[in-house]
C-alpha cells in the first residue's frame, strides 16, 4: 500500500540552525500538508501546499518557515533559524482529491526535531 | 475554546475490554476522522465518516451529525490496541483541522 515518507525521523539542531524536514507524499497525491505536535500537547496544522503554492497557513507558520516542492517527489519544510520552542515531532500529510471532498490525508511517519 | 473534545483522556483496560472513546465537536463539519498515534508518535488514520457507522476489524466508530458527536469503540481490546487516539475534523473553509487533544489508550494483558 502507498505510504507517506519522511526523512529524517529524528534530528537534533542547535538553536539558530537552520532545519530541513523531508516528506516523500503519495505520488498521485495533490495536496500536501504540514503539522506538528509539541509534545504533550495537541496537533496542530501548519502549511497546506497545492500547484506548487501555499494555499493555507496558521499562524505558527511565520517568516521563519517555508515548503517547497523541488521536484515531482519531495515536499520540505525548511526551519531558517530554529528556537528552542521549534522542538516538536513534524508531521508530513498529502491528499489526492481537491478541497470540500471528504477524502481522507495519509500522514507520514514523523519527524521528531530537538533544538538544543 | 476547544472545536474539539474528546474524552476521556486517559483510559486503562484489560485486555478483552469493549473500550468506548468519544468526541464532540462544536462546528459544521463535512466528515469527521479518527486518527491512531503510536507511541513511537507516527500517526494513522483509521475512519473517515460522514454520517452512520463505518467497522474495520475490531474498530467500529459512529457519528451522530445532529448531536455532534462520535464514538470510536474497540472490541475485545488486546496490548497492541495501546495508543493515542485522536479525533479530527476539517474546517468548513479551506483545509485545516480542528484536532482533539488524544485519548491515551493502555490495554493491560
Amino acid at each position: 500500500e502507498p505510504e507517506v515518507t519522511q526523512t529524517p525521523s529524528h534530528q537534533v539542531t542547535q538553536m539558530g540552525q537552520e532545519v530541513i524536514l523531508r516528506c516523500v507524499p503519495i505520488s498521485n497525491h495533490l495536496y500536501f500538508y504540514w503539522y506538528r505536535q509539541i509534545l504533550g500537547q495537541k496537533v496542530e496544522f501548519l502549511v497546506s501546499f497545492y500547484n506548487n503554492e501555499i494555499s493555507e497557513k496558521s499562524e505558527i507558520f511565520d517568516d521563519q518557515f517555508s515548503v517547497e516542492r523541488p521536484d515531482g517527489s519531495n515536499f520540505t519544510l525548511k526551519i531558517r533559524s530554529t528556537k528552542l520552542e521549534d522542538s516538536a515531532m513534524y508531521f508530513c500529510a498529502s491528499k489526492q482529491m481537491g478541497r470540500g471532498g471528504v477524502e481522507t490525508q495519509y500522514f507520514g511517519p514523523g519527524t521528531r526535531l530537538l533544538v538544543l | 475554546k476547544n472545536e474539539v473534545e474528546q474524552s476521556p483522556q486517559n483510559l486503562t483496560a484489560q485486555e478483552g475490554e469493549f473500550i468506548t472513546i468519544n468526541c464532540s465537536y462544536s462546528v459544521g463539519i463535512s466528515a469527521l476522522h479518527w486518527l491512531q498515534q503510536h507511541p513511537g508518535g507516527g500517526i494513522v488514520s483509521l475512519f473517515m465518516l460522514s454520517s452512520g457507522k463505518k467497522k474495520h476489524g475490531r474498530l467500529i466508530a459512529t457519528i451522530n451529525i445532529q448531536e455532534k458527536h462520535s464514538s470510536l469503540h474497540i472490541t475485545a481490546s488486546h496490548p497492541r490496541d495501546s495508543a493515542v487516539y485522536i479525533c479530527a475534523v476539517p474546517r468548513t473553509t479551506g483545509n485545516q483541522f480542528y484536532f482533539g487533544t488524544g485519548t491515551s489508550l493502555t490495554v493491560i494483558p
